[in-house]
């Protein structure tokens, strides 16, 4: 019965490959969202998507992108890997103005 | 730009003792902030929150105060326990703007039996 789950929890993988990581939620939350924790530990937002709208950080290259077949899922798909998107990515949902609940993490590194 | 700032990495403490992690923040339109706490290998998972109205907020061993005049909070833990040790991050967001908490990097306390 988890509430956020991601899969795979672990990738590792060669630069230029692309992947996918899958994100779903159970609790009935109308907004997910994609985290990256870079080698710095910080928590930073790439994506904020509901039904009405995708907000996008800037910062994030557009060799990522996220797709959402229905509002259970927000998967992250990832084009061109580079060295530098070695990093754990976290899923996370809410009812928009409350508080997050996260997935386990991602482990992604590119060799 | 880090607009919310947590300046020491890691904090020891005994168990039975406070534990104080502190939390600054620069953009003065937040008005909601968020404690997490973060296992490895899991994902954080929310803690306690606070409203800019408040200056102070308790749940059981933790509280927040909020100073908004110094945009300063802290996490007050009290007594901690060795099960407490984890990275605990702090996160602002502007409730009446996009609700995006933006995270701090993080403190790992540890605490000591």
């Amino acid at each position: 019965d988890t509430a956020v789950s991601q899969t795979p929890k672990y990738l590792v993988t060669q630069m230029g490959n692309d992947k996918s990581i899958k994100c779903e939620q159970n609790l009935g939350h109308d907004t997910m969202y994609w985290y990256k924790q870079d080698s710095k530990k910080f928590l930073k937002i790439m994506f904020s998507y509901n039904n009405k709208e995708l907000i996008i950080n800037e910062t994030v290259p557009n060799r990522f992108s996220p797709k959402s077949p229905d509002k259970a899922h927000l998967n992250l798909h990832i084009n061109s890997l580079e060295l530098g998107d070695s990093a754990v990515y976290f899923c996370a949902s809410s009812l928009t103005g409350d508080g997050y609940t996260f997935g386990s993490g991602t482990r992604l590194t590119v060799v | 730009d880090q607009q919310v700032k947590q300046n020491s990495p890691s904090l020891s403490v005994q168990e039975g003792r406070i534990s104080i992690l502190n939390c600054d923040y620069t953009n003065s339109m937040f008005d909601y902030f968020l404690w997490y706490k973060k296992y490895p290998a899991e994902g954080p998972t929310f803690l306690i929150s606070i409203s800019s109205i408040k200056d102070k907020n308790e749940d059981g061993r933790f509280t927040v105060f909020l100073n908004k005049s110094a945009k300063h909070l802290s996490l007050h833990i009290v007594p901690s326990q060795p099960g407490d040790s984890a990275v605990y991050f702090c996160a602002a967001s502007v409730r009446g703007g996009s609700y995006i908490p933006t995270f701090g990097r993080g403190t790992s306390l540890i605490v000591h039996p």
